[in-house]
């Protein structure tokens, strides 16, 4: 079956420092990888996206590179600001005509002045 | 609306007493799904629909959990005799069919607290 699995947080880090929160996926077929973001009091949100090998999603300073060779979709961000704070999911679909997504656990990221 | 409405935002109940949870869904989106985030443990999927076709049930945890939705648009989860390990957010997300980006739209999620 399908699975997503990233890392334990929670992550606290400086305002300015690099980010990366991992993620690896198992999936049958050609899945689609997205990051969503949960920032405190709000909705899960679409934050980037990947739909093919090698593709790179990119949204507000997160990028995240689909890599089939070592099933992964690490998101990564240069400088994180206070206003990052939140916890990141990584998920999967599992082909074009499936409707399900399928998330890791979530990694709750603290950003500190 | 907007966006995805659930109700209740919080929800304290007994062992053992029936609850309902409600979602709108944004007009316009034929599938909706239920999720359930519990504490460490991520996203859960619980059910699924699309218009008028027969829900994917295959995620419900047991015959206490049963979900449905009138005319195509708003839905109901409920939750039969309560257990405490039924405590969690119970997340109901909507999307519009053939989704070529397959982006749900989330509400902000129901907090059932079992005593």
């Amino acid at each position: 079956g399908n699975s997503v699995t990233q890392m334990e947080g929670p992550v606290t880090l400086s305002e300015e420092a690099f980010l990366t929160i991992n993620c690896t996926y198992t999936a049958t077929g050609y899945p689609s990888l997205f990051w969503y973001v949960q920032y405190p009091g709000e909705g899960l949100q679409l934050l980037l996206k990947a739909t093919k090998a090698d593709d790179k999603g990119s949204n507000k300073g997160f990028e995240a590179t689909y890599r089939k060779e070592t099933t992964s979709f690490h998101l990564e961000k240069g400088s994180v600001q206070v206003s990052d704070s939140a916890v990141y999911f990584c998920a999967l679909r599992s082909g074009a005509g499936s409707y399900q997504l399928t998330f890791g656990k979530g990694t709750k990221l603290s950003v500190i002045p | 609306g907007a966006g995805v409405s659930q109700s209740p935002s919080n929800k304290v109940t007994e062992k053992g007493k029936d609850v309902e949870l409600r979602c709108d869904p944004i007009s316009g989106h034929t599938a909706l799904y239920w999720y359930r985030q519990s504490l460490g443990q991520g996203l859960e999927f619980l059910i699924y629909f699309q218009g008028n076709s027969a829900p994917d049930k295959s995620g419900l945890p047991s015959d206490r959990f049963s979900a449905e939705r009138t005319g195509g648009s708003v839905s109901t989860l409920t939750i039969q005799r309560t257990q405490q390990e039924d405590s969690a957010v119970y997340l109901c997300a909507s999307s519009r069919i053939y989704s070529y980006t397959g982006e749900l739209f989330f509400g902000e999620g129901s907090r059932l607290t079992v005593l």
